[in-house]
């Protein structure tokens, strides 16, 4: 079974880099068969997927933040990483971390989510 | 981008009740709509993919359909375990979004 553990700083100053970490279990991010992918949830909020990656190191993002994004992939520990740039206060939410089925691209395992606030 | 309108945004319901949840997207995505389900506090969890088709384990009272850009997610018998909030999320092309949410509460 697999499991994704997300992890780093709750907090961040405005204009600053927001940096998170998932850590994968009882899977492998090398094998082809998944994306893995980030998605955020401010309080209150619907759900806003923030981009993707593939084992092979191809990447998608959301136009609405790809300018600031970053996803990358560490095949020798099993994990891969979020980057976002310039954060302000809108930025602040619960951010998960999630394998994504390559075919009919549904998300069929979560982290339990991190909530990362933007505030000086 | 594909927008998806979910109705209603919360609903009231008991145990024992039947509910049916919509998500209407922007135009035709043939059936590449999933649903969650996220309890309070948690992460969301996959409960049908492929508009109709039920996540392993899933419980059956659970089921899904799709009628043109119209999506439907329809829970029988409602157990205390399924008051939660409930989002569709579309997979026909990039980016892939979600539904505001549906609040299903007593």
């Amino acid at each position: 079974q697999v499991q994704l553990q997300e992890s780093g700083p709750g907090l961040v100053k405005p204009s600053q880099t927001l940096s998170l970490t998932c850590s994968v279990s009882g899977d492998s991010v090398s094998i082809g068969r998944y994306y893995w992918s980030w998605v955020r949830q401010p309080a209150g909020k619907g759900l806003e997927w923030i981009g993707r990656i593939y084992s092979g190191g191809s990447t998608s993002y959301n136009p609405s933040l790809k300018s600031r994004v970053t996803v990358s992939l560490d095949t020798s520990t099993n994990q891969f990483s979020l980057r976002l740039s310039s954060v302000t206060a809108a930025d602040t939410a619960v951010y998960y971390c999630a394998r994504e089925w390559g075919v009919r691209r549904y998300f069929d395992s979560w982290g339990q989510g991190t909530l990362v606030a933007v505030s000086s | 981008d594909i927008q998806l309108t979910q109705s209603p945004s919360s609903l009231s319901a008991a145990v024992g009740d039947s509910v049916t949840i919509t998500c209407r997207a922007s135009q035709i995505i043939s059936s590449f709509v999933n649903w969650y389900q996220q309890r309070p506090g948690k992460a969301p969890e996959l409960l049908i993919y492929a508009a109709s088709n039920l996540k392993s384990g899933v419980p059956s009272r659970f089921s899904g359909s799709v009628s043109g850009p119209n999506f439907t997610l329809s829970i029988s018998s409602l157990q205390p375990e399924d008051f939660a909030i409930y989002h569709c999320q579309q997979s026909y092309s990039s980016p892939v979004s979600f539904g505001g949410g549906t609040k299903v509460e007593f």
